[in-house]
C-alpha cells in the first residue's frame, strides 16, 4: 500500500502542450509538497502546502500551478510546457509543516520534445 | 544555496562501517541537520536528523560535532543495498516555513 503514489510515473510530450501530475498520500499528513529533480540531479523544492493552503512557492514560472483539493491530494499542472521542464517531479508529505522528516514518492519522469 | 558540503564520492566495503562526513559551518543555532538518501531511480528517503546531540535509529547513528559545524552519518554495517547517494541538509528557516535544500550529496558505492 504506497504512502506516497504520483501519477503518471512517465510522460513524453511535446513543447507548448499542457500537463498534469497527481499525487496522493494515504499518511494523513497536513503538509504536501512538490521537487524538481533536474539532469544534474539537483533536488528543489517547488511548492509547499498545509491543510490544502499554499506556504511554500519558491522562484517558479506561473505556468506551473499547484491545486489541493484536500490535504490529501496536491496535483501539478503546468501550462505551454518547454524544453527545460523537463525533469523528474517528486511529491512529498509529512506530518506538519514544521517537521523535515518527508515521505517521497517514486518520482514522475517529464520528457519534453 | 544549500548550506553543506559533502565530499562526491566514497566506497565502502561490505559488512564494513561507512562514514560519511558533512561540513556545514554557516548553520544557525535553530537550524537542523537532516540526512537522506537516493537510490537510484527512487525518490529521496529520510535517514535520521539532530540538532546537538548524537542521535542513533535503526538505519544510522548521527554524530554532530560540539561546534555544530560538521557532522558524520554512519551506516555499521553497509551492505550492497545502500549503494545512494547520500543528502546532508541544513533545514533553513524555522516553522511553517522552513526548508530542505538539497545539495549534490555524496555518491556511496558499497562493493562486494
Amino acid at each position: 500500500d504506497t504512502a506516497v503514489s504520483q501519477t503518471p510515473k512517465y510522460l513524453v510530450t511535446q513543447m507548448g502542450n499542457d500537463k498534469s501530475i497527481k499525487c496522493e498520500q494515504n499518511l494523513g499528513h497536513d503538509t504536501m509538497y512538490w521537487y524538481k529533480q533536474d539532469s544534474k540531479k539537483f533536488l528543489k523544492i517547488m511548492f509547499s502546502y498545509n491543510n490544502k493552503e499554499l506556504i511554500i512557492n519558491e522562484t517558479v514560472p506561473n505556468r506551473f500551478s499547484p491545486k489541493s483539493p484536500d490535504k490529501a491530494h496536491l496535483n501539478l499542472h503546468i501550462n505551454s510546457l518547454e524544453l527545460g521542464d523537463s525533469a523528474v517531479y517528486f511529491c512529498a508529505s509529512s506530518l506538519n509543516p514544521g517537521t523535515g522528516e518527508l515521505f517521497f514518492g517514486e518520482g514522475s519522469r517529464l520528457t519534453v520534445l | 544555496d544549500a548550506k553543506t558540503t559533502q565530499p562526491p564520492s566514497m566506497d565502502c566495503a561490505e559488512g564494513r562501517a561507512a562514514n560519511l562526513p558533512c561540513n556545514h559551518s554557516t548553520i544557525s543555532g535553530n537550524e537542523y541537520v537532516y540526512w537522506y538518501r537516493q537510490i537510484h531511480s527512487q525518490g529521496p528517503q529520510y535517514i535520521i536528523h539532530g540538532l546537538k546531540n548524537n542521535e542513533t535509529n535503526e538505519m544510522a547513528s548521527l554524530i554532530i560535532t560540539e561546534d555544530r559545524k560538521s557532522s558524520t552519518l554512519i551506516l555499521p554495517h553497509a551492505t550492497l543495498r545502500d549503494t545512494a547517494v547520500y543528502y546532508c541538509i541544513v533545514r533553513v528557516g524555522s516553522g511553517n516555513t522552513g526548508k530542505l535544500i538539497f545539495g549534490q550529496g555524496t555518491t556511496l558505492q558499497v562493493k562486494p
